[in-house]
């Protein structure tokens, strides 16, 4: 098993621009979630998914989607690139609910100018 | 919303000395409580977790204790190592079913 994969591993952006950060698991898990890492602040949760189809917000959704066509993939869009998007984005998944493991992917490390 | 605090924020300790993190929470409704560990360049990964019934469990050389009367548990870790240097996580969830994660301690364990 990979476990979590994201892509792409760094990203720098314009201001304005708009990209798609990839997550996929191939651990057949349906929760899966986003969470962005900035510098003493921990992570916090942008976006989740409990199934195909369903997503809901996290603590910081703002000027960011997300959709769940797959059990497999969770894709995170950023509509319009700002600086204050500058971070360290992590994709997580787990096995069938929130009180249990959250295996998470090596990140995606995002710059904007 | 779920407030968490997490201390110290930085802890270093000689190898083989025992280390203690402790995480205090807001909402009494949580009854999940792991810890997660954060090398360099890497995501987090779980080393341990505890639920609401049980007030303390053990692997090895690391332990989680829990208080939910006061709303803390902590992160014991003994016999350090050079390898369990790295950031430390709680993530403290209840009914609400999101994680929400402290600010983190970083461990520096010396020679």
């Amino acid at each position: 098993n990979a476990g979590v994969t994201q892509t792409p591993k760094f990203q720098v952006l314009k201001t304005g621009q708009s990209m798609t950060l990839q997550c996929a698991q191939d651990m057949n898990h349906e929760y899966m979630s986003w969470y962005r890492q900035d510098p003493g602040m921990g992570l916090r949760l942008i976006h989740y998914s409990v199934g195909a189809g369903i997503t809901d917000q996290g603590e910081v959704p703002n000027g960011y989607n997300v959709s769940r066509s797959t059990t497999e993939d969770f894709p995170l869009r950023l509509l319009s690139a700002a600086p204050s998007q500058t971070s360290v984005y992590f994709c997580a998944s787990s096995y069938s609910d929130w009180y249990n493991e959250q295996f998470f992917g090596p990140g995606t490390r995002l710059t904007v100018l | 919303g779920e407030n968490v605090e997490q201390h110290p924020s930085t802890l270093s300790v000689q190898e083989g000395d025992s280390a203690v993190i402790k995480c205090t929470y807001s909402d009494s409704a949580s009854n999940y409580f792991p810890w997660y560990k954060q090398e360099l360049g890497k995501g987090p990964q779980l080393i341990i977790d505890i639920r609401s019934n049980v007030g303390e469990k053990k692997d090895q050389r690391i332990a989680v204790t829990l208080n939910k009367t006061a709303k803390h548990f902590s992160l014991h870790i003994t016999e350090t190592q050079p390898e369990d240097s790295a950031v430390y996580f709680c993530a403290p969830t209840g009914t609400a079913s999101k994680l929400t994660f402290g600010t983190g301690t970083r461990l520096q364990v010396t020679l």
